[in-house]
């Protein structure tokens, strides 16, 4: 299906553990974005890419690692996870620098 | 620092009354302002933006937004809301869509 998709959907992990989260576009959109979402602080920037095998860190980026090595594919890693990082993940996509940005339904993660 | 405030939590309205959301920036510049709508366990999908030119937005589902730069605002409008607009609403301001702030967010119920 066309679109941009995030799997899991929802995912329950320990303190500790690795955890990768997947984002996948259909558009060949150059950018792709994650965010977290949590109460009180809206959506805020994790990492972005602007090209693949091109990324650069967002407002929150400490315990995150992205990499792109696909243009569609943009997958975010939690290498130790805390229970800080229980959130709600978006992924989005955008084809260029003043184009719109279309957003995934998210990845809700909790870390126990 | 840029920052995005959006003063009201919750608003509730009648069904068919007239809707104002307030989103209040601060930025160095002009920015790029965007309103975006999420529905419980979706994404966000894009209502209108503002990169230039006239400072009143048309936007989908009937929204639109005007930019008034001497008061560092850009409220969304409604003239007659439905059921269906209960949601929550994202202002978000930047640079570019690449470098977006987002406010904490707005949920609106509608009640008949």
């Amino acid at each position: 299906d066309a679109g941009i998709t995030q799997s899991p959907r929802y995912k329950i992990t320990e303190t500790g553990r690795q955890v990768t989260l997947m984002c996948h576009q259909t558009w060949s959109h150059s950018y792709m974005f994650w965010y977290r979402q949590d109460l009180g602080h809206g959506l805020r920037l994790i990492y972005y890419s602007a090209a693949a095998d091109i990324t650069d860190k967002g407002e929150v980026p400490d315990g995150y690692v992205v990499s792109r090595s696909k243009t569609e594919n943009f997958p975010l890693t939690l290498e130790s996870a805390t229970r800080s990082q229980t959130s709600v993940y978006f992924c989005a996509s955008m084809a260029g620098v003043a184009d719109t940005q279309y957003f995934g339904p998210g990845t809700r993660l909790t870390v126990l | 620092a840029q920052s995005v405030t959006q003063p009201d939590i919750h608003i509730t309205v009648s069904e068919g009354a007239s809707l104002e959301l307030r989103c209040n920036y601060s930025y160095g510049a002009t920015p790029y302002l965007f309103w975006y709508v999420q529905s419980p366990g979706q994404g966000l999908q894009l209502l209108l933006k503002y990169f230039s030119g006239d400072t009143l937005v048309q936007g989908i589902k009937g929204f639109e937004a005007e930019f008034k730069r001497s008061q560092s605002s850009f409220n969304l409008r409604k003239p007659s809301v439905h059921w269906s607009d209960a949601a929550e609403y994202f202002c978000a301001v930047g640079a570019g869509a690449n470098n977006l702030f987002f406010g904490t967010g707005t949920r609106l119920t509608v009640i008949p």
